[in-house]
């Protein structure tokens, strides 16, 4: 089956701890993105790659830190200075250097810090 | 960065009944992409749409790029229709913000029985 896969689906820390989510894909996509959903609202990019060793921030980075050491993979760490951690996150895929690039979904990891 | 509009915020249909969903945007646009997100948070590709008209069993789809605009048609609702519909746009490769996607607010459709 191929599509993306996002692990756990419900997270729960402690205020104060780092906390990492997993997204990994066997899409063979070049570009990876994360993005975060507060509750009743859109989504917002956090961090975005387009090629392995190289990722970009988005429009709300600060307190994230991403790493993107194979195609396949784009881990996102929630640090300590992230200020309201607990959301809905979102990790995406898109054969960003090809001609259409559609970007496709996983199934999101709900984080609850307390 | 380019602003996304989505309208209306909320829409209550009965099944059956037809509507349509409105993204504005504020700059030119090399992607857009319609998503359904179910009741479990899921998001749905529905269309991949820069320009021009598309069609899927009982949606549809169609972007006046000229315009800065899309539309999402949804035709004979049933139940299974409800969730939120989002538009996402990009800019495209030949600007700097090529990837940075920008998702609208989204449109919360409620289909009853």
């Amino acid at each position: 089956d191929g599509g993306i896969t996002q692990s756990p689906k419900y997270l729960f820390r402690k205020e104060g701890q780092n906390v990492t989510l997993s997204c990994e894909q066997n899409l063979n996509h070049d570009a990876m993105y994360w993005y975060r959903q507060d509750p009743g609202q859109g989504l917002r990019l956090i961090y975005y790659s387009q090629i392995v060793n190289d990722f970009q921030k988005g429009d709300i980075a600060e307190g994230y830190s991403v790493s993107r050491e194979k195609k396949e993979s784009f881990p996102l760490t929630v640090t300590s200075a992230q200020k309201n951690p607990t959301a809905f996150y979102l990790c995406a895929s898109s054969n960003g250097l090809a001609g259409a690039y559609e970007q496709y979904f996983g199934p999101g990891t709900r984080l609850t810090v307390t | 960065g380019i602003q996304v509009e989505q309208s209306p915020p909320d829409l209550i249909l009965q099944e059956g009944a037809n509507s349509t969903l409105r993204c504005n945007f504020s700059d030119s646009v090399n992607n857009l992409q319609w998503f359904h997100q179910n009741p479990w948070g899921q998001l749905i590709n529905l269309f991949y749409i820069p320009s021009g008209t598309k069609q899927n069993g009982r949606l549809s789809a169609t972007t006046v790029a000229t315009e800065r605009y899309s539309l999402l048609y949804i035709s004979s609702s049933q139940t299974t229709d409800s969730g939120v519909y989002f538009c996402a746009v990009d800019r495209g490769r030949t600007t700097d913000s090529w990837g940075k996607f920008q998702f609208g607010a989204g449109t919360q459709v409620v289909v009853t029985p």
